[in-house]
């Protein structure tokens, strides 16, 4: 079964450091998602992506981050510059034609991103 | 502000009864309701999901019920089964938002043998 992946499973850096995080979406899914979740509190959107760029962002989702789909498969996240709050779980998500209809996202495993 | 509310952190169940799991929301924009689970370092797993024109879909033990007037959803599992123990996230998408989705904190369910 086709499935979203995450690189690393683990981050660890130092606040003011770039963090890019990876996610392979599932191969004929077109629309691309962060999400995030820190420790204890509800899952967060950050950003669509479709059709090489950015659809929605949210008001986390400020200068500092940055998405781009580098070669047709991977899709990254990156932080400019690392601050305490960006500790969190990161999720990447991808939806399909077949799905979009119930909007049936599906995620990845998520990256554990620890600034410190 | 929770537009998703899950109001119980957790329920806990004895095996081969009925766990049932509520949602509310605030927004009358949102057109689609969701339910994922979640097991520790894993991603949330798509469960089952709703349309705002429906008040009931189910599959298989799974059933989520939907009150539009009351702002309600709810997710009823007949039986619980210990696999069935996890975290279930209640998530909803607003109209024309491109698939965003606004989850609840999520309810951790434990199902006894």
């Amino acid at each position: 079964e086709p499935e979203v992946t995450q690189t690393p499973s683990h981050q660890v850096t130092q606040m003011g450091q770039e963090v890019i995080l990876r996610c392979v979406p599932i191969s004929n899914h077109l629309y691309f998602y962060w999400y995030r979740q820190i420790l204890g509190q509800k899952v967060e959107f950050l950003v669509s992506f479709y059709n090489n760029e950015i659809s929605e962002k949210s008001e986390i989702f400020d200068d500092q981050f940055s998405v781009e789909r580098p070669d047709g498969s991977n899709f990254t996240l990156k932080i400019r510059s690392t601050k305490l709050e960006d500790s969190a779980m990161y999720f990447c998500a991808s939806l399909g034609l077949a799905s979009f209809l119930y909007n049936e996202q599906f995620f990845g495993p998520g990256t554990r991103l620890t600034v410190l | 502000d929770q537009q998703v509310k899950q109001n119980s952190p957790s329920l806990s169940v004895q095996e081969g009864r009925i766990s049932i799991l509520n949602c509310d929301y605030t927004n009358s924009m949102f057109d689609y309701f969701l339910w994922y689970k979640k097991y520790p370092a894993e991603g949330p797993t798509f469960l089952i999901s709703i349309s705002s024109i429906k008040d009931k879909n189910e599959d298989g033990r799974f059933t989520v019920f939907l009150n539009k007037s009351a702002k309600h959803l709810s997710l009823h599992i007949v039986p619980s089964q210990p696999g069935d123990s996890a975290v279930y996230f209640c998530a909803a998408s607003v109209r024309g938002s491109q698939g965003n989705l606004i989850f609840g904190k999520g309810t951790k369910l434990s199902v006894k043998p």
